[in-house]
């Protein structure tokens, strides 16, 4: 059973609005989550973090929220542009197994 | 070269073919993990090597053997393959994961894997 999940296989936005990208999680005991972005026929690249203790961490036009009574995170882009068109994978880390827990990944693209 | 570089980037094998993947970083860690990534599914953790021993084998098969001869380089040998273990294996470091503190772990390119 996945414990990191991300339920939206592909997502299209129209360049300048917003892009959100959801992921939900069944283990309580995260402490930190993450967000990757993959080019094709590259490696994912680490985009944005927040620890669990946090609920919003922002960073230019990347903003990512966490809900933990309803084990749910969500990535926003505002505004979008051509160039983030990508996979976006959620991963959950946990001190005590020292490991990145990754979910299936959304295909953004964003529409110029 | 800079980052997680891995070689080959493509590869074609029969199941009775031995290769080996290998992966290089350039960035000073002491920590280096194999995932496999398979179509539609998450990236899934194979091994973990901190200060060159291995500190994580998540149930991986017998027919991947991974070495960690020094803390830049790590490969993966495979054997005796089956098609369904063909995938996108991604190789990435980082500073050590023993403190249970996060570390970002950067990533290489990938390997993409063809087994017939």
């Amino acid at each position: 059973d996945q414990q990191v999940k991300q339920n939206s296989p592909s997502l299209s936005v129209q360049e300048g609005r917003i892009s959100i990208l959801n992921c939900d999680y069944t283990n309580s005991m995260f402490d930190y989550f993450l967000w990757y972005k993959k080019y094709p026929a590259e490696g994912p690249t680490f985009l944005i973090s927040i620890s669990s203790i946090k609920d919003k961490n922002e960073d230019g036009r990347f903003t990512v929220f966490l809900n933990k009574s309803a084990k749910h995170l969500s990535l926003h882009i505002v505004p979008s542009q051509p160039g983030d068109s990508a996979v976006y994978f959620c991963a959950a880390f946990s001190g005590s197994a020292r490991q990145l827990t990754f979910g299936s990944g959304t295909q953004l693209t964003v529409l110029p | 070269e800079t980052g997680v570089t891995q070689t080959p980037r493509h590869l074609v094998m029969g199941m009775t073919n031995k290769k080996s993947l290998k992966c290089e970083q350039h960035l000073g860690h002491n920590a280096m993990y194999w995932y496999k990534q398979s179509a539609k599914k998450p990236l899934e953790l194979m091994f973990v090597y901190s200060l060159e021993e291995r500190v994580e084998n998540n149930s991986v098969p017998s027919r991947f053997s991974p070495e960690c001869p020094n803390s830049s380089h790590l490969f993966l040998h495979l054997h005796t393959l089956q098609p369904e273990d063909s995938a996108l294996y991604l190789c990435a470091s980082s500073q050590d994961p023993q403190s249970g503190a996060y570390n970002e772990q950067f990533f290489g390119p990938g390997t993409r894997l063809t087994v017939l």
